[in-house]
């Protein structure tokens, strides 16, 4: 089955800095990726659609100059979390589309102090 | 407005005791309705597409099924590793494939 992979799993930085996570699809390209939020026994919160070589579009509410998004290739996404925040602790989780389904990473702990 | 509702959103069942997850979807046109499993602490994990009224897919004790207003995963015989929450999506026509989530039922499999 499509593998995507999720780097780093776990995260904990200070109040102030930058984190960047990657997302890979391992064995298959993918035009289509996508980034949620998810708070504690919640469903999933899309936050962008990113699509290889152009802007990602943005849910509203999802501040763009915080949530930094590059896909810049058909196998690698990217998400910085700018100038973190402690509301920014969460569970991160991209997806990526092989064309209608999604293949899920297996998430990335953020945890701001 | 595209909808998707999950029923129950608990259900707990004793092993081997077969039962039923309800998915409840309203859209404006539906290229597919996809079922998901995930566990705590991880990202979901893929089970089944369905893109047509009538389609069942199967895999192991799972089987989900689709009409044209919902979608049922039957469960047979659990075992407690069946525990998880299991959510649904829907895929719009329209849509960058961006899908449309259910809240999800969270299924806990009793020994």
């Amino acid at each position: 089955g499509a593998v995507v992979s999720q780097h780093p799993s776990r995260v904990i930085c200070k109040s102030g800095t930058s984190v960047k996570i990657e997302c890979r699809s391992l064995d298959f390209q993918a035009t289509t990726m996508f980034w949620y939020r998810q708070f504690p026994k919640k469903s999933l919160m899309l936050m962008a659609t990113s699509n290889e070589g152009s802007k990602a579009t943005y849910e509203q509410g999802v501040e763009k100059d915080k949530f930094l998004i590059n896909h810049a290739s058909l196998t690698l996404s990217t998400l910085t979390v700018t100038s973190a925040h402690p509301e920014d602790s969460s569970f991160y989780i991209c997806s990526a589309s092989a064309p209608y389904e999604q293949y899920f990473g297996p998430g990335t702990r953020l945890t701001v102090t | 407005e595209d909808q998707v509702t999950q029923s129950p959103e608990a259900l707990r069942l004793q092993e081997g005791e077969s039962s039923s997850l309800n998915c409840s979807y309203t859209v404006s046109g539906l290229r597919g309705l996809f079922w998901y499993r995930q566990d705590p602490g991880k990202g979901p994990e893929f089970l089944f597409t369905l893109y047509s009224a009538g389609e069942e897919k199967e895999k192991e004790r799972l089987k989900a099924t689709l009409t044209k207003k919902e979608s049922f995963l039957h469960i047979t015989a659990p075992k407690p590793e069946d525990s998880a929450t299991y959510l649904c999506a829907v895929l719009n026509l329209d849509s960058n494939y961006q899908l449309i989530w259910g809240a999800g039922t969270k299924l806990i499999i009793k020994p």
